[in-house]
């Protein structure tokens, strides 16, 4: 099986811009979560999508957004892009979601100029 | 929200030695799971322990959930154990995990 995807795997954007990033989950998996990483704030939970819903969100400005197709990839969003979005945002995937076995991509690197 | 503190923040080993890793979390949780992150990025579940004590291979966790900490043994330790090894815990019905900040692990040759 192929493992997760994400594209791109680097990009760089300038403040008030938006940006896309894609993740493909492992076949079969239902559930994608979304995390950023940072050296100030660590690891942190964006949101969960299961079977296209939104099923769990963490503490994030309405900025960033996500949606899950019938296919299980997904998308997040961020509009109006500010200096510390700069991050690794890593998605990972899931056949049951929740705290089950997850298996992550390799990242998206975001650097905001 | 629940407090997570790791230690130590940095542990430098030579190889086949053994290392004890600890999370402690400030309130009660009903999941909590060990990850390790290896120095190009990539980030691989280990456990998902919320009680009790599992082992896979060199690698095993133990989680004492009353005490409110959990442990993450490496023994003969190689150098592919390098990385930051983070513990992520959560509470209630939802999975809304709350990181630590990591344990830096450098094995050396």
């Amino acid at each position: 099986k192929a493992g997760v995807t994400q594209t791109p795997r680097y990009l760089i954007k300038t403040r008030g811009q938006q940006v896309t990033l894609s993740c493909s989950p492992i076949s079969g998996h239902r559930s994608v979560s979304w995390y950023q990483q940072t050296p100030g704030q660590g690891l942190q939970f964006l949101f969960e999508y299961f079977s296209e819903t939104q099923r769990n969100k963490g503490n994030f400005p309405g900025r960033f957004s996500g949606r899950q197709f019938s296919n299980s990839r997904s998308e997040m969003n961020v509009s109006t892009l500010e200096l510390g979005d700069s991050a690794l945002y890593l998605c990972a995937s899931s056949q049951k979601g929740g705290a089950n076995e997850q298996f992550f991509g390799p990242g998206t690197r975001l650097t905001v100029l | 929200g629940i407090q997570v503190e790791q230690s130590p923040p940095d542990l430098i080993l030579q190889e086949g030695a053994n290392s004890t890793l600890r999370c402690n979390f400030s309130d009660s949780v009903n999941n909590l799971q060990w990850f390790h992150q290896n120095p190009w990025g990539q980030l691989i579940n280990l456990f998902y322990i919320p009680s009790g004590t599992k082992q896979n291979g060199r690698l095993s966790a133990t989680t004492v959930a009353t005490e409110r900490y959990s442990l993450l043994y490496i023994s003969s330790s190689q150098t592919t154990d390098s990385g930051v090894y983070f513990c992520a815990v959560g509470s209630g019905g939802s999975y809304i995990p709350t990181f630590g900040r990591g344990t830096s692990l450098i094995v050396h040759p």
